[in-house]
């Protein structure tokens, strides 16, 4: 069964400071990995999407992230963080190769909190 | 390009009582996923409708059921509420179901007392 792990309940940075959260997934297969933002009382907004090809994936508001299939992990990173980027960031594994439709599996989340 | 729209915003019902819920997808997508949040669980998928057909369904009881009409809006029920029910329910639209990229509404709060 596929599953996702965000170490990262809760991370404080200092705005201006770089970002790096963590993703582990298990995946019987090539997965489809997705990073998703939360803000409060919102809905999910994708921020970048790994399907295959370039390891080093660029998603919206200068994030990026990296694929690591021999540390199955897919790490969201920004280089200087904004007051606005504090929300929570789910991690989310899905395979339509396998017949899996939209069906995704998050992880638990990572609330961000950023200091002025 | 209107979002995916999802009614209502808020919903307070009584255990045992039953709750229809509404999604209307962004136009042209034919695929509705639903999600429910809550804070002990997470998210956690329901089921996903595709041409007015249930492609995939998750590990939730026979309580829960959904729908997808003809103008791929959809509809999910759940039945003889109970306390742990309470959540925030998302609805998702996509194209299609290749999970190339899923819209997400911004939810019905059901508290259910």
């Amino acid at each position: 069964a596929q599953s996702v792990t965000q170490p990262d309940i809760h991370i404080t940075v200092s705005e201006g400071a770089s970002l790096e959260l963590r993703c582990n997934y298990s995946y019987g297969a090539t997965p489809y990995l997705f990073w998703y933002v939360q803000s409060p009382g919102q809905g999910l907004q994708l921020l970048l999407k790994y399907f295959s090809g370039d390891t080093l994936v660029q998603g919206i508001k200068g994030f990026e992230a990296e694929f690591k299939r021999s540390q199955s992990s897919f790490n969201l990173r920004k280089p200087s963080v904004h007051w606005s980027d504090a929300a929570e960031y789910f991690c989310a594994v899905g395979g339509s190769l396998t017949g899996g439709g939209n069906k995704l599996t998050f992880g638990t989340g990572t609330q961000l909190k950023v200091e002025l | 390009k209107a979002g995916v729209t999802q009614t209502p915003r808020y919903l307070i019902k009584t255990r045992g009582q039953q709750v229809t819920l509404s999604c209307s997808p962004i136009s042209g997508h034919r695929s509705v996923s639903w999600y429910q949040q809550t804070p002990g669980q997470g998210l956690q998928f329901l089921f996903e409708y595709f041409s007015e057909t249930q492609r995939n369904k998750g590990n939730f009881p026979g309580r829960f059921s959904g729908r997808q009409f003809s103008n791929s809006r959809s509809e999910m029920n759940v039945s003889t509420l109970e306390l742990g029910d309470s959540a925030l329910y998302l609805c998702a639209s996509s194209l299609d179901t290749t999970n190339e990229k899923l819209f997400f509404g911004s939810g019905t709060q059901l508290s259910v007392l």
